[in-house]
């Protein structure tokens, strides 16, 4: 999971296997979190988002959780591909702040070939 | 294609330097924003527009300053006073920052280094 310092955590996986990446988030007030991926040297991309009023939601091939108890977040991706190799990190948003996002350190994905 | 463009990718700066960063977006966004990216840690935001001549300082604005005269462009200035300016910055854009949160889009990301 992610988490506050100088090192990245970081997850291997073979090709063709499922990655789940976990990300704690701090406040029990947040209510939209977004999951992002940045390739090295580039700027992050939007994966998929979900709203508090949800506890999963689907994309093509990613899925993300939400459990608001525990205030935790995970992104898993079905048949991780190489080019799935990147830097994977969430970001949430503190209702009532409008558009103020604190955004987690990231955990480096690998795949293996 | 829509998107946000910055500018330079790469920017060398002296010491004693003022440096400015642009961010140019089509996409018909009210809200951006400016983020400082350094080794292991989340993103930083340094300021944000909601609006057209509307800016508001992020948590780490001390020796940056930014200007939005028009709503494609919000240019982030890196000034002297910025002690350790070495760092990757992202500009961002979202629909609207003002009410319930949407999605924010980034650039590709400008790199500053201090010679």
């Amino acid at each position: 999971g992610e988490s506050v310092g100088l090192h990245l955590p970081t997850l291997s996986v073979q090709e063709g296997d499922n990655s789940i990446i976990n990300c704690a988030y701090s406040n029990s007030a947040s209510d939209y979190f977004i999951w992002y991926k940045q390739e090295s040297g580039k700027g992050p991309q939007f994966i998929i988002d979900i709203r508090s009023n949800m506890d999963k939601r689907q994309g093509q091939r990613v899925t993300v959780l939400l459990n608001k108890t525990v205030k935790h977040l995970s992104l898993q991706i079905a048949a991780t591909q190489p080019g799935d190799s990147a830097v994977y990190f969430c970001a949430e948003n503190l209702h009532l702040t409008g558009n103020q996002f604190y955004f987690g350190t990231g955990t480096s994905l690998t795949v293996i070939p | 294609d829509g998107g946000i463009t910055q500018s330079p990718k790469y920017l060398f700066r002296k010491e004693g330097q003022n440096v400015t960063l642009s961010c140019e977006q089509n996409l018909n966004h009210d809200a951006m924003y400016w983020y400082r990216q350094d080794p292991g840690q989340g993103l930083r935001l340094i300021y944000y527009s909601q609006i057209v001549n509307d800016f508001q300082k992020g948590d780490i604005a001390e020796g940056y300053s930014v200007s939005r005269e028009k709503k494609e462009s919000f240019p982030l200035t890196v000034t002297s006073a910025q002690k350790n300016p070495t760092a990757f910055y992202l500009c961002a854009s979202s629909i609207d920052g003002n009410r319930r949160a949407n999605t924010i889009y980034f650039g590709e990301g400008s790199w500053l280094t201090v010679v």
